[in-house]
C-alpha cells in the first residue's frame, strides 16, 4: 500500500530559526514529490515539486531535497517568519498526471512564534 | 484568472438533506479533482475528472455523486448527507503540459453534518 508519512507532527520554533521538515514515502513506481503549504482556512499552495533526477530544488527560504534511494525528502525553511505559521503537506505521485495515484501525507503543523 | 474558486464557504446540514458544492476553474484545466480533508488526516481522493463528459471514482467516492458537462465546472454532490461526510472539501485542478504539472486547489468548503 502506497504510504507518504511526515514528521514531526507538529513543530513550534522562533521567528528567525531554521527548521527542517521530514517525509518518508513508500509509494511506487515514484514519479515525483511535492512539497504543499496550507494555510489554516485555505487550499493547499505547491512549494516545490521534484521528479526522480532531482536532488535538491528551492524557492525562495524553502528548500527541499529527495533521496530517491531511501524514499525520503525534506523540507528546510530558512530564517523562519511568523507567516510560515502552516500545514506543511508532502505529496508523492506514482504516475505522472494521474491524479488517483496521489499519495498525500498528513502534514507537519508548523508554528512561529515572535 | 480567477483560478479554482469554491462555493459555498461554510454549510451545516442535517442528516438525509442534500447540498452540491460548486466547483469553478477558468484555466482550461482539462483535470479536476474533488478531495475532503478530515482533521489530522491527508487529503482523500473523492472523485476526478480528465475532461469534459469523464468523471471516475477516486479513493473515498461512496455517497457522492459529480458531473463534468463543461471544462470549467466540476460539481459535488451529496444526496443523502451523513455525519461521517463533516469534513473540509477541496476542488482542485490541473496543468500538464511539457513534462511540466502544476496543481491549483480552491479555497475548501467547510461542511459540518449534524
Amino acid at each position: 500500500k502506497n504510504q507518504v508519512e511526515q514528521s514531526p507532527q507538529s513543530l513550534i520554533i522562533l521567528e528567525g530559526k531554521n527548521c527542517t521538515l521530514q517525509c518518508n514515502y513508500t509509494v511506487s513506481p515514484f514519479s515525483n514529490l511535492r512539497w504543499y503549504k496550507q494555510d489554516t482556512g485555505r487550499g493547499p499552495v505547491s512549494l516545490t515539486i521534484m521528479t526522480f533526477s532531482e536532488n535538491t530544488k528551492s524557492n525562495g527560504r524553502y528548500t527541499a531535497t529527495l533521496d530517491a534511494d531511501t524514499k525520503q525528502s525534506s523540507l528546510h525553511i530558512t530564517a523562519s517568519q511568523l507567516s510560515d505559521s502552516a500545514s506543511y503537506i508532502c505529496v508523492v505521485s506514482a504516475q505522472p498526471g494521474s491524479a488517483r495515484q496521489l499519495t498525500f501525507g498528513s502534514g507537519t503543523q508548523l508554528t512561529v512564534l515572535p | 484568472n480567477a483560478g479554482v474558486t469554491q462555493t459555498p464557504k461554510f454549510r451545516i446540514l442535517k442528516i438525509g438533506q442534500s447540498m452540491t458544492l460548486q466547483c469553478t476553474q477558468d484555466m482550461n484545466h482539462n483535470y479536476m479533482y474533488w478531495y475532503r480533508q478530515d482533521p489530522g488526516m491527508g487529503l482523500k481522493l473523492i472523485y476526478y475528472s480528465v475532461g469534459a463528459g469523464i468523471t471516475d471514482k477516486g479513493e473515498v467516492p461512496n455517497g457522492y455523486n459529480v458531473s463534468r458537462s463543461t471544462t470549467e465546472d466540476f460539481p459535488l454532490r451529496l444526496e443523502l448527507a451523513a455525519p461521517s461526510q463533516t469534513s473540509v472539501y477541496f476542488c482542485a485542478s490541473i496543468h500538464a503540459a511539457g513534462g511540466q504539472i502544476k496543481q491549483f486547489f480552491g479555497p475548501g468548503t467547510r461542511l459540518t453534518v449534524l
